[in-house]
Parts: C-alpha cells; sequence; structure tokens
C-alpha cells in the first residue's frame, strides 16, 4: 500500500463547475501536508499548504482531518488554467522535511 | 532567474553510460534535495542534503548513484552503469532553514532516456 493514496483520474469538469479532490496518508506520524501542482512536462510547484482548522486561497479550500488521515482539495468556479496535475503531499517529523507524494490527480477543465 | 536550475535539460544515453546532472538551488537554502520521478507516478525522494552534509538517502538509490554538495551550494547526483529502468525525470528542489514545514521549491528538473 502507498504511503499516499489518490484517485488518479482524469476528472473531466466544465468550466465553473466545483471539483473535489481526497487523498488519504497512512503514516500516523506525518506532521506537514501539501498540495502541489503539477503542469504537463513541468516541475511541481506548491498550490497550498494543509491546516488542521482548513484553509483557503481564492478559490482553493484545502481540509485536512487527522482523525481519519485524510486530506482534501476543493476547487470552485473552475477555469481552464486549472487544468493540472494536483498532489497530494506528506512530510514527517524527524524525516528531514522529506516529502512523500501521492500519485496525483488529473484535472481537465473543458468549455 | 532566482529559482531552482538544473542542467542539463534533457540527456539521452545508451545503457552502461555513466551520466552526472547538476542542482543550483535557490541562494543561501541551505537544505537541497532529489527526487525521481517516473511516468504517472509522483516523485519519489532519494535524498537530501543540509549544507555539504548528506544526511538520508533512500533505499531507492542504489550504489550506482552517487550525490555529492561539496560547498554546500550546487549538488551532482552521478549514475553510474545507467539502465533502462534508470529513465525518469530527476528533480531537484531547495529550501531555506532547518525546520519541518518549509516551503520546498522544485527545478525544472532532468529528463534521462536512458536507450
Amino acid at each position: 500500500r502507498k504511503e499516499v493514496e489518490q484517485d488518479p483520474g482524469p476528472f473531466n469538469v466544465p468550466e465553473g463547475a466545483t471539483v473535489a479532490f481526497n487523498c488519504t496518508y497512512s503514516n500516523s506520524a506525518s506532521q506537514s501536508f501539501f498540495w502541489y501542482r503539477q503542469d504537463c512536462r513541468k516541475e511541481p510547484k506548491l498550490l497550498m499548504s494543509v491546516y488542521s482548522s482548513g484553509n483557503e486561497d481564492g478559490r482553493f479550500t484545502a481540509q485536512l482531518n487527522r482523525a481519519s488521515q485524510y486530506i482534501s482539495l476543493l476547487i470552485r468556479d473552475s477555469k481552464l488554467s486549472d487544468s493540472a496535475t494536483y498532489l497530494c503531499v506528506v512530510s514527517h517529523t524527524g524525516g528531514g522535511n522529506k516529502l512523500t507524494f501521492g500519485t496525483g490527480t488529473q484535472l481537465k477543465v473543458e468549455l | 532567474d532566482t529559482g531552482v536550475s538544473q542542467d542539463p535539460r534533457h540527456k539521452i544515453t545508451k545503457r552502461g553510460q555513466n551520466v552526472t546532472f547538476r542542482c543550483d538551488p535557490i541562494s543561501e537554502h541551505n537544505r537541497l534535495y532529489w527526487y525521481r520521478q517516473t511516468l504517472g507516478q509522483g516523485p519519489e525522494f532519494l535524498t537530501y542534503f543540509q549544507n555539504e552534509a548528506q544526511l538520508e538517502k533512500s533505499r531507492l538509490l542504489s550504489d550506482r548513484f552517487s550525490a555529492e554538495r561539496p560547498k554546500g551550494s550546487f549538488s551532482t547526483l552521478e549514475i553510474q552503469r545507467t539502465e533502462q529502468g534508470d529513465s525518469a525525470m530527476y528533480l531537484c528542489a531547495s529550501s531555506l532553514g532547518s525546520h519541518d514545514g518549509e516551503t520546498q521549491y522544485f527545478g525544472p528538473g532532468t529528463r534521462l532516456l536512458v536507450l
């Protein structure tokens, strides 16, 4: 079993739709949580960190449930430019901050 | 451009050859990481440095792989006797500071194809 599990998709949604991605992690020592975005053949870029209290950045909302070891990302009012792969990422205490990535969820926003 | 840079961006080599990649982190970032990403997968951790010290190596890093960061600035990753299974994108990332949760900034990657 992978340490970070995501549905690979693809999720095909119309422009303006709301889409949600989920992720589970297995290492209970995980301490820091992130969503990264990766465009085709490009490097991953940090989208947002995820906090227990939940956090929002514009159209993006991230939630963390430590008890269920579950992370989510909600994208509202999808834009064509949101098309990318969204990587769920964790790091754990004492791990040198090395990141453990899920396989990514592919999102395609269509006209 | 003050971001993480990697060289070369692409490398095609024949099986059995040695290859070396370079990573220049963001200036003054004391942590530097190497990851490998294969098609359809997320990046996987290979190794990391704090300044010039290599503090951890993944089991993925066989004895054919070696990484250095001699002066605590740029880093090199060498693969000896390349195999077709080494074909992947090799990503370098850097971060400032030494506490967990620091944002890692990734370079554009070196895409390796072993024929």
